[in-house]
């Protein structure tokens, strides 16, 4: 079964605890991205990577890192998180990098709340 | 940068009837729009999408039509049932310079079907 994993997918925090939130896949996608969701934003482009070894950044990436050292692994680290990252995380996949027009898998969500 | 609003923002209908949500986009350089839906406590699911070559795409009881001169595209939910109450949301996605590419989303409809 096709799958886009997040873990965890509920975290309370504090302000400047490093933390990872992990996203695998299981279809051997080139494309991973990171978005978040929030009240009346919908959801926005954190980070995004083609494939191993390359990422770029999205339209919110201030306060993120990721990496993509395998193909299957696209994690995303708040170094020191701070209240204004409190939202719903999401992790989404697609095939081929280079063919926009695919539609993009998604995890089921992670919750992060920083106190 | 592309620019995706979505109206309404809440959508209350009864079972039975028809659900009409609009979308309208800014950069004519987008040519893929994905329709997603989204449960509580799950990521978004790709429910139909439309290339910009065509101008409408059925499956069953979901239609999207699309009006490029207008820069403009709809989800028409026909014979609405209680299973189809969740958040929708739009996207559309272009090919960047450089090879990546970009989805952006609309902010969301909360589509509720009443008995």
């Amino acid at each position: 079964e096709a799958q886009v994993t997040q873990n965890p997918r509920y975290l309370i925090t504090v302000t400047g605890k490093k933390l990872t939130v992990t996203c695998s896949q299981n279809m051997n996608h080139e494309y991973m991205s990171w978005y978040r969701q929030d009240p009346g934003l919908g959801l926005r482009q954190i980070y995004y990577s083609m494939n191993v070894e390359v990422t770029d950044k999205g339209d919110v990436p201030e306060g993120y890192k990721v990496s993509r050292k395998e193909k299957r692994n696209f994690p995303l680290i708040l170094e020191s998180p701070s209240p204004n990252q409190t939202s719903l995380y999401f992790c989404a996949t697609r095939d081929r990098a280079g063919i926009s027009n695919q539609p993009q898998h998604f995890g089921d969500g992670t919750r992060l709340s920083i106190l | 940068g592309e620019n995706v609003e979505q109206h309404p923002s809440t959508l209350s209908v009864q079972e039975g009837d028809s659900a009409v949500i609009k979308c309208t986009y800014s950069d004519s350089a987008s040519n893929y729009f994905p329709w997603y839906k989204q449960e509580l406590g799950k990521g978004p699911q790709l429910i139909i999408d439309i290339r910009s070559n065509v101008g409408e795409k059925k499956d069953q009881r979901i239609a999207v039509t699309l009006n490029k001169t207008a820069k403009h595209f709809s989800l028409h939910i026909t014979e609405t049932q209680p299973e189809d109450s969740a958040v929708y949301f739009c996207a559309a996605s272009m090919i960047l310079t450089g090879g990546g590419n970009k989805l952006t989303f609309g902010t969301g409809t909360q589509l509720k079907v009443e008995l």
